[in-house]
């Protein structure tokens, strides 16, 4: 089946400090990614859309100066977790189709921990 | 809200007895999708239903499609412990993907 990696699993920063999370399809393409964050026994709270070639969509409530999102080619998203605090702390997690509407193929997840 | 309601939200049952999660929608769906994410892993793609009506069954677990597409759902029966894990159903809304709130299956041997 379709394999979507992501990178780091786990990343421990300090407050302040920006963190990049990778996201690869590494066997088929990607033309929309999407991200979510998940709290402890929560479900999955879609945080934007990744678009190829263009600008992401972020769901309400999602600061998109904060969480930038960049989908450089087909096989690659990245969230980047700019100016982190503590709060920002949780499991961030992306899935990704190879065509509209498919099934959604997810990474193994990040752990973030903003110290 | 984005997400679509699910109940019950946690269900405990000891092994070999039935489970049974339902999806709740306000509005029409196109089509609705199933996961199961075992504790500590991530999401995993169970089935799609498309079809007014639509019933597909995979071994012991069986998922319906409401008639008017607004409601599904997913029985397992005679639990077993592998069948641990929490639930969801999930649904495309424009170019987006949203997640059901969740059931947590806490299965007792």
């Amino acid at each position: 089946g379709a394999v979507v990696s992501q990178h780091p699993s786990r990343v421990i920063c300090k407050s302040g400090t920006s963190v990049k999370i990778e996201c690869r399809s590494l066997d088929f393409q990607a033309t929309t990614m999407f991200w979510y964050r998940q709290f402890p026994k929560q479900s999955l709270m879609l945080m934007a859309t990744s678009n190829e070639g263009s600008k992401a969509t972020y769901e309400q409530g999602v600061e998109k100066d904060k969480f930038l999102i960049n989908h450089a080619s087909l096989t690659l998203s990245t969230l980047t977790v700019t100016s982190a605090h503590p709060e920002d702390s949780s499991f961030y997690i992306c899935s990704a189709s190879s065509f509209q509407g498919g099934e959604q193929y997810f990474g193994p997840g990040t752990r973030l921990t903003v110290t | 809200g984005q997400q679509v309601m699910q109940i019950p939200q946690y269900q405990h049952v000891q092994e070999g007895e039935d489970f049974t999660t339902y999806c709740n929608s306000s509005t029409t769906l196109s089509n609705i999708q199933w996961y199961k994410q075992r504790p500590g892993g991530h999401p995993v793609f169970l089935i799609q239903l498309v079809k007014s009506g639509e019933v597909k069954k995979q071994k012991r677990l069986t998922f319906q499609f409401g008639e008017a597409k607004k409601n599904s759902s997913l029985h397992i029966t005679a639990t077993q412990t592998t069948d641990v894990g929490t639930y969801f159903c999930a649904l495309h809304r424009g170019n987006q993907f949203y997640f059901g709130t969740g059931t947590s299956l806490t299965v007792i041997p």
